[in-house]
């Protein structure tokens, strides 16, 4: 079974510019999820999808954070502009349905010059 | 005071040792735990489900205390290869969401 797939997997920007991170979940999985890891901290959810509906962005720096799951498979999560404090690896899970065993991708890293 | 509060580490043990992480959260209707093991760069990857009753696969024991809000884990006969960082997760499972902890570093030494 192939697992979460995510590009790119490292992204070297300066700070203002855009950028953009893909996921391909797991076949079948209905929830999506991305999540910001800051060194030495635990993944924060920045927002959840169940299949191409919003669960929870609570989290999400609207101002310059915004996600979409179009057809209920492939998400993109875009940042613009960046800010050095974006500095982070971006993690894609999915899980089969939302309370359950998550998935995690290799994770984009992100460093905002 | 965060969701989900985990030991802080590092904890350094020798091989062989045994070794028990805590963590307590605040929302006492969350309904679904984790642990998941995190190895330097790379991705989480679930370590074991924790369940009311308490599970146990091999050297490692999860269990749960609703009553006092935190779950744990047991690793025994501790091996170089369980040198990872330990997460603890917590899921609303009415609302879906999963909170993280920042995790507990754990080195195994010779």
């Amino acid at each position: 079974e192939a697992g979460v797939a995510q590009s790119p997997r490292y992204k070297i920007i300066e700070k203002r510019q855009s950028v953009a991170f893909w996921c391909n979940p797991i076949s079948g999985h209905a929830t999506l999820y991305w999540y910001q890891q800051i060194l030495g901290q635990g993944p924060k959810l920045l927002i959840q999808f169940q299949n191409n509906g919003v669960v929870d962005d609570s989290q999400l720096p609207k101002d310059r954070f915004s996600a979409e799951r179009l057809k209920g498979v492939d998400s993109t999560l875009k940042i613009q502009p960046a800010k050095l404090e974006d500095s982070a690896v971006y993690l894609c899970a999915s899980s089969f349905t939302g309370p359950d065993t998550q998935y995690f991708g290799p994770g984009t890293r992100l460093t905002v010059l | 005071r965060k969701e989900v509060e985990q030991d802080p580490g590092p904890f350094n043990v020798p091989e062989g040792a045994t070794v028990a992480f805590n963590c307590t959260y605040s929302n006492s209707a969350s309904q679904s735990f984790f642990w998941y093991r995190q190895d330097c760069r790379k991705e989480p990857k679930l370590l074991m489900s924790v369940y009311s009753s308490g599970n146990e696969d091999g050297r490692f024991t999860a269990q749960l205390n609703r009553a006092s809000q935190y779950i744990s884990l047991l690793i025994r006969d501790s091996k170089l290869s369980d040198s990872a960082t330990y997460l603890c997760v917590v899921t609303h499972t009415n609302a879906g969401k999963s909170t993280f902890g920042d995790g507990t570093t754990l080195t195994v030494k010779p």
